[in-house]
């Protein structure tokens, strides 16, 4: 079973610009949760989308945002993008979001902002 | 507010030395804790614990939850230099806006 794939993995963007990162779970996982690691601030959850409603939403601001398509793969989208924004961000994929699940992750989006 | 607090934030020890990784936490509304091992790209899943007292074993790799001190370690034994990564604990709340909180991680270093 192929694994969670995340597109692209380097980016390089400017202040300023806008960017779009794209997660596919593995298939038959319905549930993606995207998440922010920084050497700083380590492992900062963004959100998660199920069925293609975001779920759950962490403490970031409204630059930040995502969307799930019907195919469960999810896209995130960062505006206006600030050097602080230069992180790895990775998305995680699980069957359900229900009790008990586990998250497995992609190999990231490396994000650098100049 | 939810938080996963690892120790130590970095351990260096010799390879076939037992190791002991700490995670507490603060949690409200607790539904699991799991750990996962970084190496240089994305976190795998290591172990995930919902009951206390229950040991769960992979290979030289054990883990254990106490949820009445809110605590877990994480044990490896006869360490290998590939068990150098950066281990993380986390936290998943049943509701609250996050999905999983994590502590900061603990960088094992193994040396020949």
């Amino acid at each position: 079973k192929a694994g969670v794939t995340q597109t692209p993995r380097y980016l390089i963007k400017t202040r300023g610009q806008q960017v779009t990162l794209s997660c596919s779970p593995i298939s038959g996982h319905r549930s993606v949760s995207w998440y922010q690691q920084t050497p700083g601030q380590g492992l900062q959850f963004l959100f998660e989308y199920f069925s293609e409603t975001q779920r759950n939403k962490g403490n970031f601001p409204g630059r930040f945002s995502g969307r799930q398509f019907s195919n469960s793969r999810s896209e995130m989208n960062v505006s206006t993008l600030e050097l602080g924004d230069s992180a790895l961000y990775l998305c995680a994929s699980s069957l359900l979001t229900g009790n008990g699940e586990t998250q497995y992750f992609g190999p990231g989006t490396r994000l650098l902002v100049l | 507010e939810d938080k996963v607090v690892q120790s130590p934030l970095s351990l260096v020890v010799h390879e076939g030395d037992t190791v002991t990784l700490n995670c507490s936490y603060e949690v409200t509304n607790f539904r699991s804790l799991l750990w996962y091992k970084q190496e240089k790209k994305a976190p795998t899943f290591l172990f995930m614990l919902t009951s206390s007292g229950i040991e769960k074993k992979s290979g030289r790799l054990s883990s254990i939850l106490d949820k009445k001190e809110l605590f877990s370690i994480l044990n490896i034994t006869a360490t290998q230099t590939g068990d150098s990564a950066i281990y993380l604990c986390a936290v998943e709340a049943i509701q609250g806006a996050q999905k999983l909180v994590f502590g900061q991680g603990t960088r094992l270093t193994i040396n020949p």
